[in-house]
């Protein structure tokens, strides 16, 4: 069964730093791009950030341009959000998801992992 | 950046009925257009891709159709398990974005 699994979110104060993970299985991982979305509390859905199966190529929401870094382990079936200079406005539920295909456009998003929180407060 | 504008907003209907939501694109994004589903509680689901796919394992009620700019997504008879939000997402051109979502409820 095709699973991805995030971790790693907690509470933060502004301006500080956090990595979350997503663990993936039952999927031959290098071969597909991953991306992260978030969805803040009672909003909608905010796509954050994509990386290519081989990890070559990453594009990135202009909200968190600069401040967020996408990366992947793909040894260890891993896709990670190093997240930096965090604001109160990033504070949200962060989902992993994988793509059908190695690229980065004209595809769709499944399955979804069931979330890891964010907040970002003092 | 591509513009996402679903309606309506929330909708309230009866078990049985027939249930149509639409997604509006600023620009054309030819058929790179997918529907998710979230139930109350839980992850997003996808149930229709490239605008017209039914992803397997979701059940025949639900249909999409569209092209260019305008795309629908149909329930052709309301379940109770059908209670959730609804968001469309377009493909076409990053960066990638999302319908504001449309809470469909049961009268």
């Amino acid at each position: 069964e095709v699973q991805v699994l995030e971790s790693g979110g907690g509470l933060v104060q502004p301006g500080g730093s956090l990595r979350l993970s997503c663990a993936a299985s039952g999927f031959t991982f290098s071969n597909y791009a991953m991306s992260w979305v978030r969805q803040a509390p009672g909003k909608g859905l905010e796509w954050v950030s994509t990386i290519s199966g081989s990890g070559a190529s990453t594009y990135y929401a202009d909200s968190v341009k600069g401040r967020f870094t996408i990366s992947r382990d793909n040894s260890k079936n891993t896709l990670y959000l190093q997240m930096s200079s965090l604001r109160a406005e990033d504070t949200a539920l962060y989902y992993c998801a994988k793509q059908p295909s190695g690229v980065f456009l004209y595809n769709w998003f499944d399955p979804w992992g069931q979330g890891t929180p964010v907040t970002v407060s003092s | 950046d591509i513009q996402m504008t679903q309606s309506p907003s929330s909708l309230s209907a009866s078990v049985g009925d027939r249930v149509t939501i639409t997604c509006r694109a600023s620009q054309s994004i030819n058929n790179f257009l997918n529907w998710y589903q979230q139930t109350p509680g839980k992850a997003p689901k996808l149930l229709i891709y490239a605008a017209s796919s039914l992803q397997s394992g979701v059940p025949s009620r639900f249909s999409g159709s569209g092209s260019r700019t305008d795309f629908t997504l149909t329930i052709t008879s309301l379940q109770p398990e059908d209670v959730a939000a609804y968001y469309c997402q377009q493909t076409y051109s990053p960066p990638l974005t999302f319908g504001g979502g449309t809470k469909v409820e049961i009268k």
